[in-house]
């Protein structure tokens, strides 16, 4: 049964229009994150929350924003996305932020057209 | 300092062969080494961890090696199958924030 839940699973938006992807858990795990992972790389960690504390990676692009309005839910809002954000995105959780295994979801395919 | 580097980047081996995939680090305030196998179209599953105050752990059929004075680790997959190919990426959680640092990856194949 899956735990990190993602939606949509495959995602086409313009290069400019904004788009929202969501996830949600079961585990009831404290720690949220983000990654982007583009063809052939390793994951690249965008931000994360824990709890409702956020916390940005320095080399987030301005235009990825995040919500986490409560536990079980997070979302990943694009603002004005670019040719180079087409990407698979990532959603990860833990029980802790400290030596603790991620479980991630399948990830949502992104392409911007 | 923040890098963990992967090796090779792609492995070929025969059905029942052993697959060795090697990760170096430099940081030392990594404390926890896990790795993940992801399938196409898929997110990475964890496949086991290890930290740096155990030398090997076994589960199955995979084996983490750590040797901390050298700062690497390796992942062994004894009796290789054609089900174990995929992407394998080598992980170090830092001490104090749990950020995750991904090796490059390495694309397994197995040929039967």
């Amino acid at each position: 049964d899956a735990m990190v839940i993602q939606n949509p699973r495959y995602q086409v938006t313009q290069f400019g229009k904004p788009v929202t992807l969501s996830c949600s858990q079961t585990l009831n795990h404290n720690v949220m994150y983000w990654y982007q992972q583009k063809s052939s790389q390793a994951p690249k960690l965008l931000f994360h929350y824990y709890d409702k504390d956020f916390n940005n990676e320095a080399d987030t692009p301005d235009n990825f924003q995040s919500r986490r309005p409560n536990t079980s839910f997070c979302f990943l809002d694009i603002r004005s996305p670019g040719l180079g954000d087409t990407a698979m995105y990532l959603c990860a959780t833990s029980r802790e932020n400290q030596g603790q295994p991620q479980h991630f979801g399948d990830g949502t395919r992104l392409s911007i057209l | 300092q923040q890098q963990v580097k992967q090796s090779p980047q792609s492995l070929i081996v025969q059905k029942g062969g052993i697959s060795i995939i090697n990760c170096a680090y430099e940081n030392t305030a990594f404390d926890y080494f896990p790795w993940y196998q992801q399938f196409p179209g898929k997110g990475p599953a964890l496949l086991i961890a290890i930290r740096p105050d155990v030398s090997e752990k076994k589960e199955g059929r995979f084996t983490i090696s750590f040797n901390k004075s050298a700062k690497q680790f390796s992942l062994h997959i004894m009796d290789s199958q054609p089900g174990d190919s995929a992407t394998y990426f080598c992980a170090a959680s830092f001490r104090n924030t749990g950020k995750l640092i991904f090796g490059q990856g390495t694309t397994l194949q197995v040929k039967p």
